[in-house]
């Protein structure tokens, strides 16, 4: 079956632009995450969709950083008025139930911003 | 808040020596303990998690983890490694009941034929 899909697979911007990525998690799994991963450095958590409850957003660095997801199907990740320190690559996961479930990974999208 | 550190940033061995990498964590509560693998060119992978019970826990590719509560250590073993073992590897935690998972920064295993 599908995994988790994640576009574009990379994406170079200049500075200041708005730059859309997708995750198209795997059907029937409920949560879904964003998590950043810059050059070196682990994985940091952005945020959590868990069907139709508030997302969990406290992993946002900033008011620049928003996302959606509808229902239980495609989640985009926006990020406005890019800076460089934004580039990173950007993986979105789904499970079947969050909590204890592993969690199944896009190959991500790799951003940069010059 | 919680935490997972892997205090090696490398780790090399030769092909059909025992592999260990180290992690360690802090969290309040009980843990939950999992292992990922990122192949090269390859999304992160799922190797096997510890929520309770026997403090061994066995995975994919034929890993294997042992929690130790007295250390808060979860360190990923191999017996026997192979050349395609080479991969970045990343220990996690989350609270009971809480669906945040915690990464650390990774461990780069590099296995010699």
């Amino acid at each position: 079956g599908a995994g988790v899909s994640q576009s574009p697979s990379n994406k170079v911007t200049e500075k200041g632009k708005d730059v859309e990525l997708r995750c198209d998690p795997i059907s029937g799994h409920t949560a879904l995450y964003w998590y950043r991963q810059r050059l070196g450095q682990g994985l940091e958590f952005l945020i959590y969709f868990q069907g139709n409850s508030a997302p969990d957003k406290s992993g946002l660095p900033s008011d620049r950083f928003s996302a959606e997801r509808t229902g239980e199907s495609v989640s985009t990740l926006t990020i406005q008025r890019t800076q460089q320190e934004d580039s990173a690559v950007y993986l979105c996961a789904s499970s079947p139930l969050g909590g204890t479930s592993p969690l199944h990974f896009g190959n991500g999208t790799r951003l940069t911003v010059t | 808040a919680q935490s997972v550190a892997q205090p090696e940033d490398q780790v090399n061995v030769a092909e059909g020596n025992p592999l260990t990498v180290k992690c360690t964590y802090s969290v309040s509560g009980n843990p939950y303990l999992f292992w990922y693998v990122q192949y090269p060119n390859r999304g992160l992978q799922f190797l096997l998690k510890y929520i309770t019970g026997d403090n061994l826990v066995k995975g994919s590719y034929g890993f294997e983890a042992e929690f130790n509560k007295s250390q808060t250590s979860f360190h990923l073993k191999k017996p026997s490694a192979l050349v395609s073992d080479s991969a970045l590897y990343f220990c996690a935690v989350s609270r009971y009941n809480d669906y945040k998972l915690s990464f650390g920064a990774g461990t780069t295993v590099t296995v010699r034929a």
